[in-house]
């Protein structure tokens, strides 16, 4: 029973590198999330997925993009990382409107 | 567009004391409020608040919301230094979107 896993857990990288990460639940949950999370603001919401083959755009989605591959799977890309994307990210999916499941996290650095 | 405002940002106490920590929301269509702890890595579910007035309890902690004034309130008694803590609130709004408020760190010294 995994829930929510995201990888990697740690990565640096260097300004105007690309990453993508990975985020994949084993629920069956339909809407799936990308927050990111920096000190003394909270939770922000960068992309979200309703469900299987749809993406939305959140609050801060500037410099993301992000991919439902299936109903388990879904990434979050860099494409040319940049040091105010230094943050905490964490994925999440809920079945309804209130079990949410978060993922451990991933601590990205861009120097 | 949806907000969330918890206060204080930061408190420090001394084990055994009794803290109360405030979320006030501005939102268009409210369904519900939530309560989380986060202790390095993700968030931990604490409370869910529907309904006004009624208050929410585990243990040492409680809740409760007050829809008039939009706000809500966590209380802890007694509290220990394993409370130490990041408290969020957060409001859902349509397809589960959160928003969350800045969070409240919570330090309880020995």
């Amino acid at each position: 029973n995994a829930g929510v896993t995201q990888t990697p857990k740690f990565q640096v990288l260097k300004t105007g590198q690309s990453m993508t990460l990975q985020c994949a639940q084993d629920m069956n949950h339909n809407s799936m999330y990308w927050y990111r999370q920096d000190p003394g603001m909270g939770l922000r919401l960068i992309y979200y997925s309703a469900s299987e083959g749809t993406t939305d755009k959140g609050e801060v989605p500037n410099g993301y993009n992000v991919s439902r591959l299936n109903k388990r799977e879904f990434s979050l890309r860099l494409e040319s990382a940049a040091p105010s994307q230094t943050s905490v990210y964490f994925c999440a999916s809920i079945l309804d409107n209130y079990g949410y499941t978060f993922g451990s996290g991933t601590r990205l650095t861009v120097v | 567009e949806d907000k969330v405002v918890q206060s204080p940002l930061s408190l420090v106490v001394h084990e055994g004391d009794t803290v109360t920590l405030n979320c006030s929301y501005e939102v268009t269509n409210f369904r519900s409020l939530l309560w989380y702890k986060q202790e390095k890595k993700a968030p931990t579910f604490l409370f869910m608040l529907t309904s006004s007035g009624i208050e929410k309890k585990s243990g040492r902690l409680s809740s409760i919301l007050d829809k008039k004034e939009l706000f809500s309130i966590l209380n802890i008694t007694a509290t220990q230094t394993g409370d130490s803590a990041v408290y969020l609130c957060a409001v859902p709004a349509s397809y589960g979107k959160l928003t969350f408020g800045q969070g409240t760190i919570l330090t309880v010294h020995p």
